[in-house]
């Protein structure tokens, strides 16, 4: 059974930082690509960031490009997320999310429960 | 690619079709077109890709339909369970990817 766990949300005050990370176990986890994506209270998805099975592919939305610095491990099977500067804007659920092709830029087939960010004064 | 979803919200009883379309501003490459339900404090689930395949464990009263810049997911009829947002999705080309916002099917 793939499972996704994401951890270290919190609440934080805006132009600090945050690190995110998700422990991923069912599945071959160098055989895939893995993303965040983030749902602001009351609002719908929004992708944030993805990687390839091999880091060598790396995206990012344009709204956090710069500030956050996505990265993986694949001998402990995990995906983080680490964000600076952080922005009011950035409250959100972030999920992690599995990709479906190791290359990546696919559909999203498994996603985690995900992990409350809030920033504010 | 922007995706606009219709309509906002859509009321419906048990046991009734719903029809919700997503529209895309350019056409979507090799109907790279992914549908999504979330239901209240869970993570959204993925329904359909390609369009028009069913992802692993969906009922068959879901189907996706569509090419280039019109699509529509379809539920022939309603079960309980099925009241929830649905988002779709394109995929397959360079990043960003982008969701539509989000279609709320609410009982009627």
């Amino acid at each position: 059974e793939v499972q996704l766990v994401e951890s270290g949300g919190g609440f934080v005050q805006p132009g600090r930082s945050l690190r995110l990370s998700c422990a991923a176990s069912g599945f071959t986890f160098d055989d895939y690509a893995m993303h965040w994506v983030r749902q602001a209270p009351g609002k719908g998805l929004e992708w944030v960031s993805g990687i390839n099975w091999n880091s060598g592919i790396i995206g990012y939305a344009d709204s956090v490009r710069g500030r956050f610095t996505i990265s993986r491990d694949n001998a402990k099977n995990s995906l983080d997320l680490q964000m600076n500067s952080l922005r009011a804007e950035d409250t959100a659920l972030y999920y992690c999310v599995k990709d479906s092709l190791a290359s990546g830029w696919y559909y999203f087939d498994y996603w985690g429960q995900g992990t409350l960010v809030t920033v504010s004064s | 690619i922007v995706l606009t979803q219709s309509p906002g919200t859509l009321s419906l009883s048990p046991g009734e079709r719903a029809t919700l379309s997503c529209r895309a501003n350019q056409s979507v490459s090799s109907n790279y077109l992914a549908w999504y339900q979330q239901k209240p404090g869970q993570a959204p689930r993925l329904l359909i890709y390609g369009a028009s395949s069913r992802a692993t464990g969906i009922p068959d009263r879901f189907s996706g339909s569509g090419s280039g810049t019109d699509f529509t997911l379809t539920i022939s009829r309603l079960e309980p369970e099925d009241f929830a947002v649905y988002y779709c999705q394109q995929y397959g080309s360079s990043p960003p990817y982008t969701f539509g916002q989000g279609t709320k099917m609410e009982i009627k």
